[in-house]
């Protein structure tokens, strides 16, 4: 199965501490995006990257957050000195290169955060 | 202004009915994609269907069929013959050209479908 990976699934953090999120993209696919869903409510864009490069990341908080993704390995999203108010699902997409108003964003099972 | 709108937060059917889930949407590009998503209890994201805004016809994917009004800008999810698994959040989500062109994905806040034995 060469879908959406991400890991881990569950993440609980202290205040204080940092998150790290991964996400491996679908086989082929260079376009990563990362969404964060509180609960009850639908998914928020945070940030949109290719490899090596941020292309949008006009979701992403201005303070504690930032993603990458490197020209080998996985997308990263990392959250510095966690608050109580990041606990939420984190969820990664991806989709191919062309099309992109006609391709659907195929998601990893996301990872849920729990700040204590 | 919110790019897409579900006004139901929450429906109920009968086993083997027929639901609709409404959805419009708003934009100004001539190019764009309208998608819907089911987030069962586990929460996983599953893509159902899509259309595309030059598509004349309404798109279909086994029991699922998509009404598009373009005029109306709605793009409604039609689930025919409901069953227990069913139940779930159902997003719904447009893709149009950004500024930068990016197409950047938008989703509704969902609404959740309970289907009664």
């Amino acid at each position: 199965n060469a879908g959406v990976m991400q890991n881990p699934r569950h993440l609980v953090r202290r205040r204080g501490q940092e998150a790290r999120l991964r996400c491996s993209p679908m086989k082929g696919h260079s376009h990563v995006y990362w969404y964060r869903q509180l609960p009850e409510e639908g998914l928020k864009f945070m940030v949109y990257l290719q490899k090596e490069n941020i292309i949008d990341e006009s979701g992403m908080p201005k303070e504690r957050f930032s993603a990458e993704f490197p020209k080998e390995g996985p997308s990263i999203l990392r959250i510095q000195q966690v608050v109580r108010g990041d606990s939420a699902a984190y969820f990664c997409a991806s989709s191919p290169a062309t099309g992109l108003a006609n391709s659907p964003l195929h998601f990893g099972n996301g990872t849920r955060l729990t700040v204590t | 202004a919110q790019k897409i709108t579900q006004t139901q937060p929450g429906m109920f059917v009968q086993e083997k009915e027929a639901v609709t889930l409404d959805c419009t949407y708003d934009t100004s590009d001539q190019s764009y994609g309208l998608f819907w998503y089911k987030q069962p209890s586990s929460g996983e994201m599953i893509f159902l269907i899509y259309q595309g805004s030059y598509d004349e016809q309404n798109a279909t994917e086994g029991r699922y069929s998509l009404n598009f009004q373009k005029a109306r800008k709605s793009a409604n999810l039609v689930i025919s013959a409901s069953q227990l698994g069913d139940s779930a959040m159902y997003f719904c989500a447009m893709r149009e050209g950004t500024s930068g062109g990016s197409y950047i994905p938008t989703f509704g806040r969902g609404t959740s479908l309970i289907v009664h034995p």
